[in-house]
């Protein structure tokens, strides 16, 4: 079956660091994404790793290892508008399917 | 403005009653997908497509049934809603399924079933 785990709620202070942790099992494994969501909001993309190692965009940077089924989203010098849902992805190609499942989303609260 | 449109935004109906939920995207994208958000769940697939007159099931289709004539359009239609359908509902397009890592999401549809 295809599953991804990922914590349910991580809270920082402002200026910290905070990763959030992803594990995945799936078929047929081909990049793992992340998405935003604020409170109201849709996802919006963040990050893609098709290949081991870390990606960075700003503030934001993500890793992936695939040999270990793991990756991680690392958000640097928190801001509090970071406060939202974050949600890890895997594009699960098999065959003639090509989907995007999603994990349960991990909750980010920032404390001033 | 590229974007991806859903109507109606919010929705309250009845058990039974047909309903259809439209998407259209202005990006002349060939994937697109629905999902449905309930909490604790996460985001889970209901359909998708990945051209015109190509469409296939996602992890939770039952009881959904989708079209996709045009390459903008992708309306997600119940045809008889029940109470477990009530959720939020996210419609999402991709430039390919190559690019499927990357989608971008409608505003969404809250829809309540009583």
């Amino acid at each position: 079956g295809q599953s991804l785990e990922q914590p349910s709620e991580v809270t920082a202070v402002e200026g910290a660091i905070v990763q959030i942790n992803c594990t995945y099992q799936t078929s047929g494994f081909y990049g793992l994404s992340w998405y935003q969501q604020h409170d109201g909001g849709a996802p919006t993309f963040l990050s893609y790793n098709a290949l081991d190692g870390l990606e960075e965009t700003g503030r934001f940077s993500s890793f992936l290892s695939r040999s270990d089924s793991y990756g991680y989203l690392l958000l640097q010098e928190l801001q509090m508008k970071d406060s939202a849902s974050y949600f890890c992805a895997v594009r699960d190609l098999v065959g003639d399917t090509d989907k995007l499942i999603f994990g349960t989303g991990t909750r980010l609260q920032v404390f001033p | 403005e590229a974007q991806v449109t859903q109507n109606p935004r919010y929705l309250i109906t009845v058990t039974g009653k047909k309903l259809t939920v439209t998407c259209s995207q202005n990006m002349n994208h060939e994937y697109m997908s629905w999902y449905r958000q309930d909490p604790g769940l996460g985001l889970r697939q209901i359909y998708y497509s990945m051209n015109v007159e190509v469409t296939d099931k996602g992890d939770v289709p039952e009881g959904y049934k989708v079209s996709r004539k045009e390459k903008r359009n992708f309306p997600l239609i119940l045809e008889s809603p029940s109470p477990n359908q009530t959720s939020l509902y996210f419609c999402a397009s991709s430039l390919d399924r190559v690019g499927i890592y990357e989608q971008y999401f409608g505003p969404g549809t809250r829809l309540t079933v009583t």
